[in-house]
């Protein structure tokens, strides 16, 4: 079945330690995203993607890096400067290469508590 | 940047009731979806309803762009419906930015 893949769904990290959220979608969606929710709260763009090798920053991005090596393919590194990052990351993807058309997919998320 | 505002912001309705949920923006906005985030966190894609009526099964939508709203109606509610509804869109003006309300939350009781 076509989708998106997010793994770890549950993750706990060590303060001082990076960790990278896996986001992999067989769609063949050009576009992709990252969000951040925290609780009771609405849905933040840190980065996102719209072609291979090409990547822009988000509201949220400081503390945060991706790469987009691979079409299919989206991940997302939480460093230590980070200073929040415990929260419920979301990855998104849509197809075509307009930016502002098409309809967003998501993944089913993953969660991330600093300890 | 376009404000949004969803309607009601909390709504408990007992199973079998029938709801409506309002998402006003204040300008012109492309791409216009639903999605229902159920409790263990996931986003589920309702409607992708840039203008018009769409039905699935129990739920319809319908975006009104020219009055800059849309509303989803939930009809004869289960406890499954339950969690929380965002309208989100993509402004006209070219952003790349998919901007979410901040959500309707429903809980259905038995």
């Amino acid at each position: 079945d076509g989708g998106i893949t997010q793994s770890p769904k549950y993750l706990f990290r060590k303060e001082g330690q990076n960790v990278t959220l896996s986001c992999e979608q067989n769609l063949n969606h050009d576009a992709m995203y990252w969000y951040r929710q925290d609780p009771g709260q609405g849905l933040r763009l840190i980065y996102y993607s719209q072609i291979v090798n090409d990547f822009q920053k988000g509201d949220i991005a400081e503390g945060y890096s991706v790469s987009r090596e691979k079409k299919e393919s989206f991940p997302l590194t939480v460093t230590s400067a980070q200073k929040n990052p415990t929260a419920f990351y979301l990855c998104a993807s849509k197809a075509g290469l307009a930016r502002n058309t098409g309809e967003l997919f998501f993944g089913e998320g993953s969660r991330l508590t600093v300890l | 940047g376009i404000q949004v505002e969803q309607s009601p912001p909390d709504l408990i309705l007992q199973e079998g009731a029938n709801s409506t949920l309002r998402c006003n923006f204040s300008d012109s906005v492309n791409n216009l979806q639903w999605f229902h985030q159920n409790p263990w966190g996931q986003l589920i894609n309702l409607f992708y309803i840039p203008s018009g009526t769409k039905q699935n099964g129990r739920l319809s939508a319908t975006t009104v762009a020219t009055e800059r709203y849309s509303l989803l109606y939930i009809s004869s509610s289960q406890t499954t419906d339950s969690g929380v509804y965002f309208c989100a869109f993509f402004p006209r003006a070219g952003s790349y930015q998919l901007t979410f309300g901040k959500g309707t939350k429903l809980s259905v009781i038995p």
